[in-house]
């Protein structure tokens, strides 16, 4: 069974740094591009980034292009997240999602707040 | 970015008649491979999303033969043909052609 579980959400004040990470089980995580979608609260579902499993191609969407970095750990089968430079328009919830043409599996998804 | 919208943003249906969500995409979707990278997605209340339709009319496992996609270019519907209780919640379209990848609004489904 494929399993997606997100941590590392929390509250940070903006201009503040997270780091959520996503651990993958139950599947080749070697043979999938992976990605992370968001949804601020109340509001529809907006794709953030991908990385291929490699680690050789990257895709942001321009409002976090610079602020932050996808990266995967083949060996622990884990995604990961770095987020700098928070803004309170980042608030959601991020979902850590398989694929990135059409995602196959979710997460549970884990909240951040960037509050002061 | 390609746009996708969504049509009707909220839709009460009868249970046991069908219901139909359209998508537009402002850009065609017809990837250089020859797909057609168009997936339809449920969120039921409280839940993560669920993906149901992926390349305009295949459905995942588990997913009822009552849904069901069509469409191709830029204009792409998901009908339901029988609304059960169960198939109350948010669904959004999602184009996976261009980067960056880009959802619709959702559309609301409830019960009258």
């Amino acid at each position: 069974e494929v399993q997606l579980l997100e941590s590392g959400g929390g509250l940070v004040q903006p201009g503040g740094s997270l780091r959520l990470s996503c651990a993958a089980s139950g599947f080749s995580f070697t043979t999938y591009w992976m990605s992370w979608v968001r949804q601020a609260p109340g509001k529809g579902l907006e794709w953030v980034a991908s990385v291929k499993q490699d680690g050789s191609e990257r895709f942001y969407v321009d409002s976090v292009k610079g602020r932050f970095v996808v990266s995967s750990d083949n060996t622990k089968n884990s995604l990961y997240l770095e987020m700098n430079s928070l803004r309170a328009e980042d608030t959601a919830v991020y979902y850590c999602v398989r694929g990135y043409s059409g995602p196959s599996h979710w997460g549970q998804g884990t909240l951040v707040t960037v509050s002061s | 970015d390609v746009v996708m919208t969504q049509s009707p943003l909220s839709l009460p249906v009868t249970l046991g008649q069908p219901a139909s969500i359209s998508c537009r995409s402002s850009q065609s979707l017809v990837y250089s491979d020859g797909n057609t990278y168009l997936n339809w997605f449920l969120q039921r209340p409280g839940q993560s999303p669920r993906r149901l339709i992926y390349k305009v009319s295949n459905r995942d496992s588990g997913v009822p033969d009552r849904f069901s996609g069509s469409g191709s270019g830029s204009d792409f519907t998901l009908k339901i043909s029988r609304v059960e209780a169960e198939d109350v919640g948010v669904y959004y379209c999602m184009q996976g052609t261009h980067w960056p990848r880009t959802f619709g609004q959702g559309t609301k489904v409830e019960i009258k």
